[in-house]
């Protein structure tokens, strides 16, 4: 099975910073990778797929990159609504649809 | 408006069985894959289980396969997930996922709306 890490696995930056989280896949999965957001209390949604496609109605500062083995979600200017955890997810080929461990996110 | 409703959470003793359903609303149930996602209290998503559009393809994760079944009606725009042999680490939230149109990469299982969970407590 494909497995995914996420690093870091927590982080604390100010308001205005850019946020940067990777994500990483032990093979190479194209760019079937889905990020997803958890704020604390609420259902996931979702941010990106195909690595770098924005869902609609997602803010443009966020944005996602990478291929094969190594993706990145970007926050261009960190909120306060975007304190959450922040989930990658492989969603292509062979199962399992495996989400990697999760990275929060708080406010410093 | 997209609506996942789910239902049937609840109690059980391990070794006993539940049948979680969710409900759909707001879209052409049968043109989307549909998946059971979890989530353990203080834990991260994990995926449990995805049935295509027609039931043609159904998935697995290692954890559950052998006692959960998945399965869906289209007619009445239905997921079920019937869960036997639970156990104390089956113990979380089950959301019930709506994955992309047919039309998209075939075999692509991301979840783009999520219904509000059932709680499943697997205790004596």
């Amino acid at each position: 099975d494909i497995q995914m890490t996420q690093s870091p696995s927590s982080l604390s930056a100010s308001v205005g910073d850019r946020v940067t989280i990777t994500c990483r896949a032990s093979l190479g999965i194209s760019n079937y990778l889905a990020w997803y957001q958890q704020k604390p209390g609420k259902v996931p949604k979702l941010l990106i797929y195909g690595a770098s496609t924005l869902q609609s109605g997602v803010p443009s500062r966020f944005s996602g990159g990478g291929s094969g083995t190594d993706f990145t979600l970007t926050i261009s200017s960190l909120q306060p609504e975007d304190v959450a955890t922040y989930y990658c997810q492989k969603y292509n080929g062979d199962p399992p649809f495996t989400f990697g461990p999760g990275t929060k996110v708080d406010i410093k | 408006e997209v609506q996942l409703v789910e239902s049937g959470g609840g109690l059980v003793r391990p070794g006993g069985s539940l049948r979680l359903s969710c409900s759909a609303s707001g879209f052409t149930f049968s043109s989307h894959s549909m998946s059971w996602v979890r989530q353990a209290p203080g834990k991260g998503l994990e995926w449990v289980s995805t049935c295509s559009t027609n039931s043609n393809y159904i998935y697995y994760g290692d954890s559950v396969k052998g006692r959960f079944t998945i399965s869906r009606d289209n007619a009445n725009k239905s997921l079920y997930l019937q869960m036997d042999s639970l156990r104390a680490d089956d113990t979380a939230v089950y959301y019930c996922t709506r994955g992309p149109h047919y039309t998209y990469v075939w075999g692509s299982y991301f979840f783009d709306y999520w219904g509000q969970g059932a709680l499943v407590t697997v205790s004596s």
